[in-house]
């Protein structure tokens, strides 16, 4: 079963603007939350990551913002540009699975220029 | 060069053949991952290790057979391929369970005829 559900699965947005991946979960026990980028014939990198005790954590124009009572999270993409067109994974860690991450669906971002 | 490297590449094989995709990682990580991509299911975890010897099933692990007699390989053997089987592997590592960050592989597209 899916631990971790992605929307959207394919999302095209215009240059300069917002993008909006959201994610849902149904395990408290996750304790850890990455975001993972990957580039067409590259492998996944990590992108940007927040622990539940943190309801937003931003690192130049990508935010993640996390919403431990609805136990969802989101990623943001500000200034959206061309070179940001990529597949977008979100995950969680369960605190007693070592490193273990459970991956959502993958988001196939389109920014248009 | 440092890092984690698949081989092949590029696989094609046929209905009922045994193939080994290769991983190898220069970090000395404890831990490593395979899992495969397909369209619409994200990244599927396979099979993980923890350290060289002890191995682990994940979601989607039958029909694949894996091995870690050094802590550097992870070796994923598909005993006998199947057209289901068809898909992006990828190889990943991580350095401890504090360290959650997962490094990937560039990935071993396979197709089975």
């Amino acid at each position: 079963q899916q631990q971790v559900k992605q929307s959207p699965q394919s999302l095209i947005v215009q240059k300069g603007g917002i993008s909006i991946i959201n994610c849902a979960y149904e395990n408290t026990a996750f304790d850890y939350f990455p975001w993972y980028q990957q580039f067409p014939g590259k492998g996944p990198a990590l992108l940007i990551a927040i622990r539940p005790d943190v309801s937003e954590k931003k690192e130049g124009r990508f935010t993640i913002s996390f919403n431990k009572s609805a136990k969802q999270f989101s990623l943001h993409i500000m200034d959206s540009q061309p070179g940001d067109s990529a597949t977008y994974f979100c995950a969680a860690r369960e605190e007693t699975s070592g490193s273990r991450l459970t991956f959502g669906e993958g988001t196939q971002l389109t920014v248009n220029p | 060069d440092a890092g984690i490297t698949q081989s092949p590449r590029y696989k094609i094989t046929e209905t009922g053949r045994q193939v080994t995709l290769m991983c190898h990682q220069t970090w000395s990580h404890s831990y490593m991952f395979w899992y495969r991509q397909d369209l619409g299911h994200g990244l599927r975890l396979i099979y993980y290790s923890a350290a060289a010897d002890i191995t682990d099933k994940g979601e989607v692990p039958d029909g694949y057979v894996v091995s870690r007699s050094k802590t550097e390989n992870f070796p994923l053997t598909l005993e006998s391929a199947t057209r289901s089987q068809t898909s992006v592997y990828f190889c990943a590592s991580s350095g401890s369970e504090l360290a959650f960050e997962q490094y990937f592989g560039p990935g071993t597209r396979l197709t089975v005829t």
